[in-house]
């Protein structure tokens, strides 16, 4: 009864590679997000969805493409790979919203390497 | 400036001690407050809110001053499983949505 999941928990691919992470939450929750974690531990933020719609994007290559088939998914794909996005990504959500309280619940993180 | 800053650390304490860490922010306008919790290789977690009139849960105290834009956490007496880093979160308003901005963190390190 894991709140947020994310598969898979570890993947390594070469360069120019596609690759997609997926996640899913069962809390209810009408938001979602994708952060990056990079090596130097710095959590930011790249997408967030609310109701299966794109809210927020941050300056992320467009190699990247979020995608939320309903409100419990949001999958992340990444075209042609590159050593830099070498990093841990956490899919996160919250009950929705908002602007005095945003608790967010993260999932076990994916940690891809790029070789 | 960055949006928030911590000290990144570590703070090496013996078990029982009291110590603090200290947050700064940079957009006045942020609304509400946390101090999020991430162990080694996991996901972080929410430890607690800051309010405004300062909160305790536990041993673990949260302070903010929103004139100097500075958040703080106290923990006493300090155990073993209190090692962990500890990420000061500020929700604030990106295009009009509220978003949370992380620090890097500080990390803790408590030895018996």
């Amino acid at each position: 009864d894991t709140a947020v999941s994310q598969t898979p928990k570890y993947l390594v691919t070469q360069m120019g590679n596609d690759k997609s992470i997926k996640c899913e939450q069962n809390l209810g929750h009408d938001t979602m997000y994708w952060y990056k974690q990079d090596s130097k531990k710095f959590l930011k933020i790249m997408f967030s969805y609310n109701n299966k719609e794109l809210i927020i994007n941050e300056t992320v290559p467009n190699r990247f493409s979020p995608k939320s088939p309903d409100k419990a998914h949001l999958n992340l794909h990444i075209n042609s790979l590159e050593l830099g996005d070498s990093a841990v990504y956490f899919c996160a959500s919250s009950q929705a919203f908002s602007y005095t309280y945003n608790e967010q619940f993260f999932g076990p993180g994916t940690r891809l390497t790029v070789l | 400036r960055k949006e928030v800053e911590q000290d990144p650390g570590p703070f090496n304490v013996p078990e029982g001690a009291t110590v603090a860490f200290n947050c700064t922010y940079s957009n006045s306008a942020s609304q509400s407050f946390f101090w999020y919790r991430q162990d080694c290789r996991k996901e972080p977690k929410l430890l607690m809110s800051v309010y405004s009139s300062g909160n305790e849960d536990g041993r673990f105290t949260a302070q903010l001053n929103r004139a100097s834009q500075y958040i703080s956490l106290l923990i006493r007496d300090s155990k073993l499983s209190d090692s962990a880093t500890y990420l000061c979160v500020v929700n604030g308003v990106n295009s009009g949505y509220s978003t949370l901005t992380f620090g890097k963190g500080t990390m803790l390190l408590v030895s018996p």
